[in-house]
């Protein structure tokens, strides 16, 4: 079974903070995704990366930052959190090409006071 | 940013009803139609994905079929049980810019099963 899992579920930080949120995948996928999830909007997404220190702009990349190392590790970075950041944090992988389906972790809910 | 709906947003059946929903997606630079079930504390699973127009797939009780010419989706499930319940996801790939590997998500449809 592909396994994509997320460093944390839950997590509480304060404005200003610096926030990580790791994501790792077990299937040697070479895409790995960020999405965040708020109510009535859907999955939008913040970063994507095709392959190890490739990364691009999704549709909300504004405060965000990326970091691909390795292949099996995704990192999703909130350079100085605001409360606006305060979401459900999903990370996906797929295998390369286009018509692959995306296996997803099981999520970060972060709140940012 | 690419325009991905879905109705309804919620829709409460009783069990053993069938139900259905719509995706509509971009007609223009398609390549693919997914489909994903997101239950409660877990994470969203790929139903179907799908590619040509015309398409039809099933698992179980579930079917989708595909109209990439006007673009829409209907996703059907025939005689519900409650755990069916979940948030049914679509997500349309289209071509353009850099955007390889990049699913557009519909808002959901919340299905909730009552026994």
């Amino acid at each position: 079974d592909v396994k994509v899992t997320q460093s944390s579920r839950y997590l509480v930080k304060r404005t200003g903070e610096k926030v990580f949120l790791e994501c790792v995948q077990d299937m040697d996928h070479e895409n790995m995704f960020w999405y965040r999830q708020d109510p009535g909007l859907g999955l939008r997404l913040i970063y994507f990366s095709y392959d190890v220190k490739m990364k691009e702009k999704g549709d909300i990349p504004e405060g965000y930052s990326v970091s691909r190392e390795k292949k099996e590790r995704f990192s999703l970075i909130l350079e100085s959190a605001s409360t606006n950041q305060t979401s459900m944090y999903l990370c996906a992988s797929s295998a390369g090409g286009i018509f692959n389906e995306q296996f997803f972790g099981p999520g970060t809910r972060l709140t940012v006071l | 940013i690419l325009n991905v709906e879905q109705s309804p947003q919620s829709l409460h059946v009783q069990e053993g009803d069938s139900t259905n929903f719509t995706c509509s997606f971009p007609s223009s630079n398609f390549y693919a139609l997914h489909w994903y079930r997101w239950e409660t504390a877990k994470s969203p699973e790929a139903l179907f994905v799908m590619t040509l127009n015309g398409d039809e797939k099933k698992k179980g009780r579930i079917s989708a079929t595909l109209n990439t010419k006007e673009g829409y989706s209907y996703l059907y499930i025939k005689g519900s049980q409650p755990e069916d319940s979940a948030t049914y996801l679509c997500a349309s790939r289209n071509a353009g810019g850099t955007s390889y590997g990049k699913l557009t998500f519909g808002q959901g449809t919340i299905l909730t099963v009552h026994p």
